[in-house]
């Protein structure tokens, strides 16, 4: 079992706001990864660290933590954003390479 | 631009040995450490190994270790994993993925698009 948890599923009516969280006791620590994945394809990174997106990711992706709890904020969900997302960090012994389980976002 | 593209994929029995090979472009891949992932059949990601850039550190989870080597040619931008003794549940995609750093950041900012192992009599 993963010592990330994430929500299995998350939906989100087209142009709103959604918040997809991972908890582990590790991320009061560390920071996390944040990866889409669409069917039949390999997983995107889209945010890092603290708030970082990588080149060609669009600014509607945002990332935050507090706590236990590192979130990825999507604001104005567009129809191109349902996914799966998975987050990735350390566990809470501090090994590096620990994924969520990933939650899977319907755009509605 | 960036590619990575896995090979050496298959139907392998119970037991037996299999090597990927990821052979990057588009970078400089002496610089960059490089990882392996897999994801079963409508599973999750899950991370299998790691080496730095220069291929003198490598790790590997739990799952594998013992059993999975990872290496890399750096005149050659070749990635490997050699996986002995498989096992049914090391049957997945098999990706290959650029750490943004060294080798020590953990994220995974290009991806190869995959390969399928399966592991089976």
């Amino acid at each position: 079992s993963s010592e990330l948890t994430q929500d299995p599923a998350v939906s989100v009516a087209l142009g709103q706001t959604v918040r997809i969280t991972c908890q582990g006791d590790s991320l009061r620590t560390f920071y996390a990864g944040w990866y889409q994945q669409k069917p039949g394809q390999a997983p995107v990174l889209v945010i890092y660290g603290k708030n970082n997106r990588p080149s060609g990711i669009p600014d509607r992706f945002s990332g935050s933590r507090s706590g236990n709890t590192t979130s990825l904020t999507i604001t104005g969900a567009q129809a191109e954003d349902e996914a799966d997302y998975y987050c990735n960090s350390r566990d809470s012994s501090g090994n590096p390479g620990v994924f969520g389980g990933g939650t899977k976002l319907t755009v509605l | 631009q960036v590619q990575l593209v896995e090979s050496g994929g298959g139907v392998v029995q119970p037991g037996r040995s299999l090597r990927l090979s990821c052979a990057a472009s588009g970078f400089t891949f002496s610089n960059h450490g490089m990882h392996w992932v897999r994801q079963a059949p409508g599973k999750g990601l899950e991370w299998v190994a790691v080496i730095w850039y220069d291929g003198n550190y490598k790790n590997y989870a739990d799952s594998v270790k013992g059993r999975f080597t990872i290496s890399r040619d750096n005149s050659k931008n070749t990635l490997y994993l050699q996986m002995n003794s498989l096992r049914a549940e090391d049957t997945a995609v098999y990706y290959c993925a650029r750490d943004l750093g060294s080798g020590w950041m953990y994220y995974f900012d290009y991806w190869g698009q995959g390969m399928l192992v399966t592991v089976s009599s």
